[in-house]
């Protein structure tokens, strides 16, 4: 089956630092990897979406220069939080789909910042 | 533009019976595909059902169907049988179904479900 793995499940970072967080996806080729960040309040946020053979997208309120994503082959996506403080703290979920239209979801990462 | 929508934030059942959730979407495309996703606990997010908007037939696995009436742009979920282990958080997702693994998930606000014994 479609299986997808994220890690680290948490991280703690110094205001300031970054830290990357990386997702595998097992059983199939992800051709499209999401990124996501979900609020306290449970809304999700999507951050960029990585297709194969073109250029990220990033929505609105998010950057490359802050969240730069590498989605190097059909298995593996990396996202870093660069300069993270209070307002980048949630949960980071990647997704990913191999042409299927279903996408499935790592565990998350789960950023403190302190 | 593209939306989902889940009105209700919370509904508590009793365990073994049977709890329906509402989800209402929007979009331009003729084309789409809407899912439900469980998150647990632990944030894990798990893929339940999917509907692929040309389909008449409400799609069903496990004891998970959905109610998808295409003209009040509908998709709900029913889960039968219920056990302690479905409480949870349920998302409604949209995707758009053009350019194919272009688009991502439009996600609802979930609705929080609690089985008790």
């Amino acid at each position: 089956g479609a299986l997808v793995y994220q890690y680290p499940r948490r991280t703690i970072c110094k205001s300031g630092t970054s830290m990357r967080m990386e997702c595998q996806a097992v059983g199939f080729q992800a051709t499209s990897v999401a990124w996501y960040r979900q609020s306290p309040q449970k809304t999700f946020e999507l951050i960029a979406l990585s297709t194969v053979n073109s250029a990220i997208k990033y929505e609105q309120n998010f950057t490359q220069e802050k969240f730069p994503i590498s989605h190097p082959n059909l298995s593996f996506s990396s996202m870093t939080v660069l300069n993270a403080y209070l307002e980048d703290r949630g949960l980071y979920l990647c997704g990913a789909t191999g042409g299927q239209n279903t996408l499935y979801f790592g565990a998350g990462t789960r950023l403190s910042v302190l | 533009a593209q939306k989902v929508t889940q009105t209700q934030t919370s509904i508590s059942v009793m365990e073994k019976t049977t709890v329906t959730m509402d989800c209402v979407y929007e979009t331009q495309d003729s084309s789409y595909f809407l899912f439900w996703y469980k998150q647990t606990a632990s944030g894990e997010i798990v893929f339940l059902i999917r509907q692929d908007s040309y389909k008449k037939e409400n799609a069903t696995v496990g004891h998970y169907s959905l109610n998808f009436q295409k003209p009040k742009s509908s998709i709900g979920l029913i889960i039968t049988a219920t056990q302690i282990e479905d409480s949870a958080v349920y998302f409604c997702a949209m995707r758009e179904g053009r350019p194919q693994g272009g688009r991502a998930l439009i996600f609802g606000t979930g609705t929080t479900v609690s089985v008790s014994p």
